[in-house]
């Protein structure tokens, strides 16, 4: 049984680029949340795909967006890449329908941006 | 607004002791409550959770403590043992929202 997994596993980008990180949810799972996780905090929630569409979202800008496939797996874009944009980035599967979800996370894609 | 807080950034203990990881909330309206366990480059285990109906859950060396009238929630974790040194995260949510909010983590070291 295949848990979450995400790639790349390690980015390098500059100021200005814009990157695109991937995720596949645990078999049986069809909801993808998406985090980003800064050194010495706790995760924090940018946005929920369920039903290829965006369900939930945190308290990041427009250049942070994504999509999900019919597939449940999703990307996360980030355009215009800040200096304040490295983090390791978290993408956690769910099954919707639930009235309490338990999250499931990935091991995370760690972005650099110089 | 950190609404869901982890005051002690750091817990040692003794192998075979009991260690005691607390969490505090100010959200009345959460109702469900997940500790996870986070290892160096690995993402964050989901370990155990509670949902604000009850106040207790077990599952083996780990118990979780609800106290809603505190906003406050702790992870017993008996007896410790090495494998556990980690960094623990509590997360709370709403029903149905999707979105767990989280502490900033409290790294636990066992000492043998």
């Amino acid at each position: 049984d295949a848990g979450v997994t995400q790639s790349p596993t390690h980015l390098i980008k500059t100021r200005g680029q814009q990157v695109t990180l991937r995720c596949s949810p645990k078999s049986g799972h069809d909801t993808v949340s998406w985090y980003q996780q800064a050194l010495g905090q706790g995760p924090q929630f940018i946005f929920q795909y369920y039903e290829e569409e965006e369900r939930q979202r945190g308290n990041f800008p427009d250049r942070f967006s994504g999509h999900q496939f019919p597939n449940y797996s999703s990307e996360l874009n980030v355009n215009a890449l800040l200096l304040g944009d490295s983090a390791l980035y978290l993408c956690a599967s769910s099954l919707a329908g639930l009235v309490q979800e338990t999250q499931y996370f990935g091991p995370g894609t760690r972005l650099l941006v110089l | 607004d950190q609404q869901v807080k982890q005051n002690s950034p750091s817990l040692s203990v003794q192998e075979g002791r009991i260690s005691i990881l607390n969490c505090d909330y100010t959200n009345s309206m959460f109702d469900y409550f997940l500790w996870y366990k986070k290892y160096p480059a690995e993402g964050p285990t989901f370990l155990i959770s509670i949902s604000s109906i009850k106040d207790k859950n077990e599952d083996g060396r780990f118990t979780v403590f609800l106290n809603k009238s505190a906003k406050h929630l702790s992870l017993h974790i008996v007896p410790s043992q090495p494998g556990d040194s980690a960094v623990y995260f509590c997360a709370a949510s709403l029903s149905n929202t999707g979105k767990l909010i989280f502490g900033q983590g409290t790294t636990l070291q066992v000492k043998p």
